[in-house]
């Protein structure tokens, strides 16, 4: 089914350790998206790319770096991973700069720093 | 910025009843507002996505309405089953938050047999 695909979906890391969340979407999409959920928090924007070539921050940026490897692909990248990393960590796309255009998200990635 | 907020937080309901979920948030110039379901250890599934100029949008069981200047939509269920029992979370789009949806903390939505 066509939509957005993450790896790995669990991973455990002791603190320190580092390792990249992958992501890729085959509708075509322009815009891509990193979203953590905590109890509690809700949903927290991490980063995006409006566009292939470009990302911003988002809400929560702190402790992690993203790549916008190509159209398809956005992956997220804790370098040093910390206890407070851990989350749930969603991708999502959506088909470009039109205010109009939903969402689609990923299944998710569970983290569990120790 | 952006708050959304749902209410109730938890609901339990019999198998059958029609059922409204609220959502509010409080900067009405939105661009869209989107209602997604989630299961538990599972992602979003979008549900319903209602444009700004929008009243309401409609699928198969469900019913979304957006009022926009009172800041706020409601998701109708109608003639619930316990396929139903989801977490279910509403979200807005704004021309603040930029990219960023602005999402609440979800209704748990239990149906019983």
């Amino acid at each position: 089914n066509a939509g957005v695909t993450q790896t790995p979906k669990f991973q455990v890391l002791k603190t320190g350790q580092s390792m990249t969340l992958q992501c890729a979407q085959d509708m075509n999409h322009n815009s891509m998206y990193w979203y953590r959920q905590d109890p509690g928090m809700g949903l927290r924007l991490i980063y995006y790319s409006a566009s292939e070539g470009t990302t911003d921050k988002g809400e929560v940026p702190n402790g992690y770096n993203v790549s916008r490897l190509n159209k398809r692909e956005f992956s997220l990248r804790l370098e040093s991973a910390a206890p407070s990393q851990t989350s749930v960590y969603f991708c999502a796309s959506s088909e470009g700069a039109g205010q109009s255009n939903g969402y689609t998200f990923g299944s998710g990635t569970r983290l569990t720093v120790v | 910025k952006q708050e959304v907020t749902q209410i109730p937080a938890a609901l339990s309901v019999p198998e059958g009843e029609n059922l409204v979920l609220n959502c509010s948030f409080t900067d009405s110039a939105i661009y869209n507002l989107q209602w997604f379901r989630q299961d538990p250890g599972k992602g979003l599934t979008s549900l319903l996505l209602i444009q700004s100029s929008q009243r309401e949008q409609t699928s198969g069981r469900l019913n979304a309405s957006l009022d926009k200047s009172s800041g706020r939509s409601t998701l109708y269920i109608a003639a619930s089953q316990p396929g139903d029992s989801a977490t279910y979370l509403c979200a807005v789009r704004d021309s603040n938050s930029g990219y960023a949806l602005n999402f609440g903390k979800g209704t748990s939505l239990l149906v019983t047999p």
